[in-house]
């Protein structure tokens, strides 16, 4: 079965550090997409990034970027110069999909809150 | 503009009443899911339609029923709610038609905070 951890439940930063936070996965597949999505204090979920087993190239997108290695089934994220509002939860989830049935299943990490003091 | 649309966005209400919570797309998304949201769990699947008339369980169906007869609507009916499903819940949708099903990213709706006294 599928599964995500994020072991960091919760992160205090100082406006303008860098902060990672982590993602470990497991899955029995070898096609799979992972994601991250930001719950900022409004609730609302906002999709982040996707990224498929196939490409382990790292992206940038501003101060954002994710590490993704296969070899250690992790997907990290990293805010560069981190803001007041970046302060969120943030999910990183697995979908794996099943032959046959068509079918896929995302399945979400517990989220890291993240609190960027000013 | 793409959404997804829950209504009631907060209801409170009592053991044993039957409530439905409205989700609506207008994307043409063929998937549409149920989550729930409790504190430390994170967000777990209740239950998915891979299209009309197709549903399947999630990891916490219990208690739950869901239909799909239409393609942009995918209502969650609680027949008999109880204290243990206080929770916020979201429904998402994703995959346009003739795209690979697994690597469409969700989109998700507003949520719907229920508390069941």
């Amino acid at each position: 079965a599928q599964k995500v951890t994020q072991a960091q439940t919760e992160i205090s930063v100082v406006e303008k550090e860098d902060v990672t936070l982590d993602c470990v996965y497991e899955t029995r597949d070898t096609t799979y997409y992972l994601f991250w999505y930001k719950q900022p204090p409004s609730g609302e979920l906002v999709f982040l990034i996707r990224r498929n087993s196939f490409d382990e190239q790292n992206e940038i997108s501003g101060r954002y970027s994710w590490n993704f290695q296969k070899s250690t089934s992790s997907f990290n994220f990293t805010i560069t110069a981190s803001q007041v509002v970046d302060s969120a939860v943030y999910f990183c989830a697995l979908s794996e999909v099943y032959s046959g049935a068509g079918s896929y299943q995302l399945t979400f990490g517990k989220g890291t809150k993240l609190s960027v003091i000013p | 503009e793409a959404q997804v649309t829950q209504n009631p966005r907060y209801l409170i209400t009592v053991t044993g009443k039957k409530l439905t919570v409205t989700c609506s797309q207008n994307m043409n998304h063929e998937y549409m899911s149920w989550y729930r949201q409790d504190p430390g769990l994170g967000l777990r699947q209740i239950y998915y339609s891979m299209n009309v008339e197709v549903t399947d369980k999630g990891d916490v169906p219990e208690g739950y029923k869901v239909s799909r007869k239409e393609k942009r609507n995918f209502p969650l009916i609680l027949e008999s709610p109880s204290p243990n499903q206080t929770s916020l819940y979201f429904c998402a949708s994703s995959l346009s038609p003739g795209q690979s099903p697994g690597n469409q990213p969700q989109h998700f709706g507003d949520g719907t905070r229920l508390s069941i006294l």
